[in-house]
């Protein structure tokens, strides 16, 4: 199985702030991963694939970058509505395409 | 538009079965796979499994295989996460989600059903 890790597992930022998320899997997947946002009480949605294509009707202010083990995500210029949970995914082995364990990001 | 609809939150207990739904519109929904994912009270998600509705192909997380199953219905655009015998530890929101044609990540989403299971 891939195991999947991101950190930090939380991390404080204010409005305007840019902050970068790192998720590191256990194994090489070629590009083969995937981030999404979750908002308190909501269902996770779909930022980026590919670990850099924008998801439709996402933010230009989102982006994604990495490549083997070691992916981020990056946020330029934090909005209030981007305080939320964020998880990567990698979908290089099928089936059990294993989500990260999180970022929390709080505001400042 | 691509919609998801997911059940109503249930409370059950122990040893109880359910089954809970979710109906999808606005795509192909028997020849596209929808997935199952778990997030427990205060944790992250968690891959549950996946199904191919018009031949019913299922996939499973080997930590949860035997417990739940998956299974769908082409007459009526609906996916099912079943229980035949509940735990405690079954408590969680569960959400439905459609893999993108792209690859197996999900680019939608159910709300999500709350599942709650007392001992």
């Amino acid at each position: 199985d891939i195991q999947m890790t991101q950190s930090p597992s939380s991390l404080s930022a204010s409005v305007g702030d840019r902050v970068t998320i790192t998720c590191r899997a256990s194994q090489a997947i070629g590009n083969s991963l995937a981030w999404y946002q979750q908002r308190p009480g909501k269902a996770p949605k779909l930022l980026l694939y590919g670990s850099s294509r924008l998801q439709a009707g996402v933010p230009s202010r989102f982006s994604g970058s990495g490549s083997g083990t070691d992916y981020t995500l990056t946020i330029s210029g934090l909005q209030p509505e981007d305080f939320a949970t964020y998880y990567c995914q990698q979908y290089y082995r099928s089936p059990q395409e294993a989500f990260g364990p999180g970022t929390k990001v709080e505001v400042k | 538009e691509v919609q998801l609809v997911q059940s109503g939150a249930e409370v059950k207990k122990a040893g109880e079965s359910l089954k809970i739904s979710c109906k999808g519109s606005g795509y192909s929904f028997a020849d596209s796979w929808i997935g199952w994912v778990r997030q427990k009270p205060g944790e992250g998600l968690e891959w549950l499994g996946i199904i191919y509705p018009i031949d019913s192909d299922t996939r499973y997380s080997p930590s949860l295989e035997g417990h739940v199953s998956i299974s769908a219905d082409t007459s009526i655009n609906t996916a099912y996460l079943q229980w035949s015998s509940l735990k405690a530890s079954d408590t969680a929101m569960y959400f439905c989600a459609l893999i993108s044609v792209t690859a197996t990540f999900f680019d939608n989403w159910g709300q999500g059903t709350l599942v709650s299971v007392s001992s």
